[in-house]
């Protein structure tokens, strides 16, 4: 069982938006602002999207963000593409070891 | 760019030793702002960090505490790589092992860089 929550799945049509939620505790999300947010496709390494709760890497379109309020974490995908449908995992730093903590995924479906 | 390529077997009999390098191109190990992982992935477990080496003035190691007993990650400045030996494996060590690099400019334990990663078969 992931230390963090998150939904099995989420799906939406091309265009819309979806919301990806993951909860931890005051020991992590709650916590601090380090939760990052990943894409994985079939076969490939993980990709991250998200760090320190909000922050967008060089590269990663404008169409993802992330937010928090308490515990819970969001990954938010706006003006969903075909290209957009992977797996999505949350993390967070931890006050115990490990030192970062994983959601166990999301997959998501572009209908 | 910055690039990880991994290495090492696809194989390891129970109770022996996994070993794995990430050679690193664009980056240095001893960079003083970054930091190199080991993460693995299993349909059972997850995604599970593993444990990291980093160049802070000196060498410093964190492991997660359910494999520190078992594990080493050790730099190679004179091959600009990292390792990981998890020993006496057992069948559930059976993962994706992937080596991945969290630097100071994407926040602390963010993975910005990852390697291909290596399907390692824990059986006999």
């Amino acid at each position: 069982q992931s230390a963090l929550t998150q939904p099995a799945s989420v799906s939406g049509s091309p265009g819309q938006s979806i919301t990806i939620s993951c909860t931890g505790t005051s020991s992590d999300v709650g916590g601090y602002n380090y939760v990052s947010w990943y894409q994985q496709h079939p076969g490939k390494a993980p990709k991250l999207m998200i760090y320190d709760v909000s922050n967008r890497p060089s590269g990663v379109s404008n169409r993802f963000s992330g937010s928090k309020s308490g515990n819970t974490a969001s990954l938010t995908i706006s003006g969903l593409q075909a290209e957009d449908e992977a797996d999505y995992y949350c993390s967070s730093y931890t006050s115990s070891s490990p030192l970062v903590v994983f959601g166990g995924g999301t997959k998501l479906t572009v209908l | 760019q910055v690039q990880l390529q991994q290495s090492g077997p696809g194989l390891v009999k129970p109770s022996q030793t996994l070993s794995l390098t990430c050679a690193i191109s664009g980056d240095s190990v001893s960079s003083s702002s970054a930091a190199w992982n080991w993460i693995r992935q299993s349909p059972s477990r997850g995604l599970e960090w593993l444990g990291r080496t980093y160049y802070r003035s000196k060498w410093y190691n964190d492991y997660a505490v359910f494999v520190k007993s078992r594990t080493t990650i050790n730099p190679d400045t004179s091959k600009n790589q990292f390792s990981l030996q998890l020993n006496s494996v057992i069948p559930e060590d059976t993962a994706v092992y992937y080596c991945a690099r969290d630097s100071l400019l994407t926040g602390d334990l963010a993975f910005d860089i990852w390697g291909q990663g290596t399907m390692v078969t824990v059986s006999s």
